[in-house]
């Protein structure tokens, strides 16, 4: 069975502070995708990055930028330089490599950047 | 405006009715998700279509819940019977079909969602 956790329900920090959020998954699959979505105030969620179980190459997006570990089954998520407008639930998911049809979620981190 | 929507937003409803829900996706793609998001949890799959066809459904999806996709366009979710249990956001997210492993595979492009009050 698939299952993701996320083990910070809440985490707060003061804007401009590093701040990671961990993500742990179980698969029996020997190919899947990762996938962090953040969900803003307004609900709506948006997709941020897919990562394939083959590629453990760690990314960088601009503040963002994600470690992905196989011999830890982990693939965390770091913002930079935090800012007011990272304010919003972010979740960690997995799902099989051969379709990327169901997407198995975590519960979500809430992240709150104080000014 | 050309993202996801979904119809309507708010729905209250008392226990025992049916409630449908219908979603718009995005017009170019041909896969359609439904999840359920419950406060303080992640989304939770429902059922997908490829097109017309619904080719998963979760065990979470009893036979008071159906799905359809008539013309592979927009989709309807029925709730029947509605019990207390079904208060939540329910999620619309389309994508474009991940025939080639990688090729935009598991980007969901989600709608605001409906949400569900049963009393």
């Amino acid at each position: 069975a698939q299952k993701v956790t996320q083990a910070q329900t809440e985490i707060s920090v003061v804007e401009k502070e590093d701040v990671t959020l961990d993500c742990v998954y179980e698969t029996r699959d020997t190919t899947y995708y990762l996938f962090w979505y953040k969900q803003p105030p307004s609900g709506e969620l948006v997709f941020l990055i897919r990562r394939n179980s083959f590629d453990e190459q760690n990314e960088i997006s601009g503040r963002y930028s994600w470690n992905f570990q196989k011999s830890t089954s982990s693939f965390n998520f770091t913002i930079t330089a935090s800012q007011v407008v990272d304010s919003a639930v972010y979740f960690c998911a997995l799902s099989e490599y051969s379709s990327a049809s169901k997407i198995i979620f975590g519960s979500g981190t809430r992240l709150s950047i104080r000014p | 405006d050309t993202g996801v929507s979904q119809d309507p937003r708010h729905k209250i409803t008392k226990r025992g009715q049916n409630v449908t829900f219908r979603c718009d996706p995005i017009s170019e793609h041909n896969r359609l998700y439904w999840y359920r998001q419950t406060l303080g949890q992640g989304p939770e799959f429902l059922t997908y279509f490829q097109n017309e066809a619904q080719l998963e459904k979760s065990r979470l999806l009893s036979d008071r819940f159906s799905a359809e996709r008539p013309k592979g366009s927009f989709s309807t979710l029925e709730i029947q019977r509605t019990e207390q249990g079904d208060s939540a956001m329910y999620l619309c997210a389309s994508s474009p079909s991940s025939l080639l492993a990688g090729k935009g595979a598991g980007e969901l492009f989600f709608g605001e969602g409906s949400r569900l009050t049963v009393l």
